[in-house]
């Protein structure tokens, strides 16, 4: 079992949308919760961190994060055609320097 | 501000040959960290410095070397490319190695390395 799942997509949408992105995971020492935003040809950027279980809200994006079930979202609320791009989940756990496991990201594309 | 900067850009080995991939960062950043991506495949780590003169291995190192004599550079070495090393190559770096902090990583904008 890999340690974190993440469907690949792609998840097609109409502007306006709510979307819901997901991660799975198994390593239960996880408890910091990332997600990245990556434009074609382009590096990852942070968008959403969260610490723990609970909810972290910026704008139109939510991150989730249910440690009791190895479960994380990203909620992107009224989506527009710019946020088309892959997100990655990304997780650590708090021993040493830790370095970061990601997901395989999931391609999101919003139409107009 | 330039950030986290790779060149080059593109590059095609042919099987056998050495390159460098180089990464250079100005924002005085102590961890850094080279990733490949491959398709559907998410980022795997490669390897990683938390400061000059200190690196470790990460998730996939074989066929890989790196130096970190510098703050600002941490080039990373192909030596006897092989097709399996066709991929995208990201650096990054960060103030903070651990993440509680919530230092995010910065990345470049990768080099897109295929071996033939």
């Amino acid at each position: 079992q890999k340690e974190v799942e993440q469907d690949p997509g792609p998840l097609s949408v109409p502007e306006g949308a709510i979307v819901s992105l997901n991660c799975t995971y198994s390593n239960s020492a996880f408890q910091y919760f990332m997600w990245y935003r990556q434009y074609s040809r382009k590096g990852p950027e942070l968008l959403m961190y969260t610490y723990s279980s609970g909810n972290k809200e910026d704008g139109r994006f939510t991150a989730q994060v249910d440690k009791s079930s190895k479960y994380i979202s990203l909620f992107i609320r009224d989506s527009q055609p710019s946020d088309s791009a892959t997100y990655l989940c990304a997780m650590s756990d708090n021993s040493g320097y830790s370095t970061l496991t990601f997901g395989k990201g999931t391609m999101l594309l919003v139409s107009p | 501000n330039a950030g986290v900067t790779q060149t080059p850009k593109f590059r095609i080995l042919k099987i056998g040959q050495s390159m460098t991939l180089q990464c250079t960062q100005d924002m005085n950043h102590n961890y850094m960290y080279w990733y490949r991506q491959d398709p559907g495949m998410g980022l795997k780590l490669i390897y990683y410095s938390v400061g000059a003169g200190i690196t470790d291995k990460g998730e996939v190192p074989n066929g890989y070397n790196v130096s970190r004599s510098t703050t600002e550079d941490f080039p990373l070495r192909l030596e006897l490319a092989a097709p399996s090393q066709t991929s995208v190559y990201f650096c990054a770096s960060t103030s903070r190695g651990r993440t509680v902090q919530g230092s995010p990583l910065h990345f470049g904008n990768g080099t897109r390395l295929t071996v033939t």
